[in-house]
């Protein structure tokens, strides 16, 4: 157990919805980072947040889109929803420059 | 230009082999860090180990060792006695410094396979 939490683990939906998924990052940790990961393919970074604050985006696009609460738990949102969104998304927390701490991911199936 | 690289896409080693799996890494700084994740089926990302640039000792875990090498830019991880458990997907990741944070580049990933 890696002390992140992720919610949902499973989500089926369809084209042109929106969902949002959710990260509780480990106790202590301040940075939250997503990533995206598609079907046999590696980890796309999508963003970044410190202490409430965005620090860095990749490859995150413009439907999509992401904040860190005051309590510091994380929400990103998907909208418009495509095929091509469907992957295993990651949550992952750490101390400042520390060793990334993954949730168990959700994964979103788009129909 | 990709700045980690794991050129191994996927291995396939029999049971009780020990087998490496190679990383190469780019990066202009001087303090960095390395990481490697194991990817089980289950889809999960484990941490396995985090290497400092200053820290260039070989370290062991059980059947898994770590050769870090400056001069060559690699950080390759070798399991020793292969067992079935081992079969995962396994990424090689850099952490360095941009535009006042850090980033955390992962290769491609290796997928290992071990028969029994």
């Amino acid at each position: 157990d890696s002390g992140v939490t992720q919610t949902p683990k499973h989500l089926i939906t369809a084209t042109g919805q929106r969902v949002t998924l959710r990260c509780s990052p480990r106790s202590g940790d301040l940075s939250v980072y997503w990533y995206q990961q598609s079907l046999d393919q590696g980890l796309q970074f999508l963003i970044h947040y410190y202490n409430g604050e965005e620090r860095a985006k990749g490859n995150i696009l413009e439907r999509f889109s992401a904040q860190q609460f005051p309590d510091l738990h994380s929400e990103l949102n998907l909208s418009s929803l495509e095929l091509g969104d469907s992957a295993l998304y990651f949550c992952a927390s750490s101390v400042w420059r520390g060793e990334l701490f993954f949730g168990e991911g959700s994964r979103l199936t788009v129909l | 230009a990709q700045k980690v690289t794991q050129a191994q896409t996927e291995i396939s080693v029999v049971e009780k082999e020990d087998v490496t799996l190679d990383c190469v890494y780019e990066t202009r700084d001087t303090t960095y860090y390395l990481f490697w994740y194991k990817q089980p089926p289950s889809g999960e990302l484990v941490f396995l180990i985090r290497r400092n640039s200053f820290d260039e000792q070989n370290e062991i875990s059980g059947r898994y060792s770590w050769n870090f090498q400056k001069s060559t830019s690699s950080f390759n991880f070798t399991i020793t006695a292969s067992q079935v458990v081992d079969s995962a997907v396994y990424f090689c990741a850099l952490s360095e410094a941009s535009r006042g944070t850090y980033k955390y580049i992962f290769g491609t990933g290796t997928r290992l396979k071990v028969l029994a």
